[in-house]
């Protein structure tokens, strides 16, 4: 069956724009969660749903950080006023039921803020 | 805070080298640990998956252990393959947040 994917797969914004970054999970996956992975590092949580619940946000950087999820399934990651810190890639991953699930990713947005 | 590490960053081996990748971890609370494969460009490939109970896991060529009490995880790849070739990592998850923790990755060149 198809995997998680993500859309676009590269961006290119310019300082100050606002981005949004769609993740398409696994159909039925409840748990939904978002990473960012800088360059030569491991991906650092940034938030994570239960079907269109945000129990976690935690790991969002700043308040320009907006992540949604509204009918539980398709969520969009958006960065408004980006910033030459926010280039990253950013990972989606999915579980079937419960968050300690194994988690699928997806290919990843790689953002570049110029 | 959760904290994962991955010693050394990088490592070379001829083909057919069976091998052992470390991880660590300072929180010994963990629900799981997944090891995963990432090939430059590409997002995270889940290799295995061992529950806080489970001592080791085995899919092909790959087996992966788990000691929760001293906090180490290994990633035993057998009979390595050129095409084995890729950043290798590791995350607990500790589940109070449900987020996974990572460490850096071991990349891995295997040598014809």
């Amino acid at each position: 069956g198809a995997g998680v994917s993500q859309s676009p797969r590269y961006k290119v914004a310019k300082r100050g724009q606002d981005v949004a970054l769609r993740c398409d999970p696994i159909s039925g996956h409840v748990s939904l969660f978002w990473y960012q992975q800088a360059l030569g590092q491991g991906p650092e949580f940034l938030t994570y749903f239960q079907n269109e619940a945000q129990l976690d946000k935690s790991g969002l950087p700043s308040d320009r950080f907006f992540a949604e999820r509204p009918e539980g399934s398709v969520s969009t990651l958006k960065i408004q006023r980006t910033q030459q810190e926010d280039s990253a890639v950013y990972l989606c991953a999915s579980s079937s039921r419960t968050s300690w699930d194994e988690q699928f990713f997806g290919p990843g947005t790689r953002l570049t803020v110029l | 805070k959760q904290e994962v590490t991955q010693i050394p960053a990088a490592l070379s081996v001829p083909e057919g080298e069976n091998l052992v990748l470390n991880c660590s971890f300072t929180d010994s609370a963990i629900y799981n640990l997944q090891w995963f494969r990432q090939d430059p460009g590409k997002g995270l490939t889940s290799l295995l998956l061992i529950q806080s109970s489970q001592r080791e896991q085995t899919s092909g060529r790959l087996n992966a252990s788990l000691d929760k009490s001293s906090g180490r995880s290994t990633l035993y790849i057998a009979a390595s393959q050129p095409g084995d070739s890729a950043t290798y990592l590791c995350a607990a998850n500790t589940g109070a947040n449900s987020k996974l923790t990572f460490g850096k990755g071991i990349t891995l060149s295997v040598r014809p």
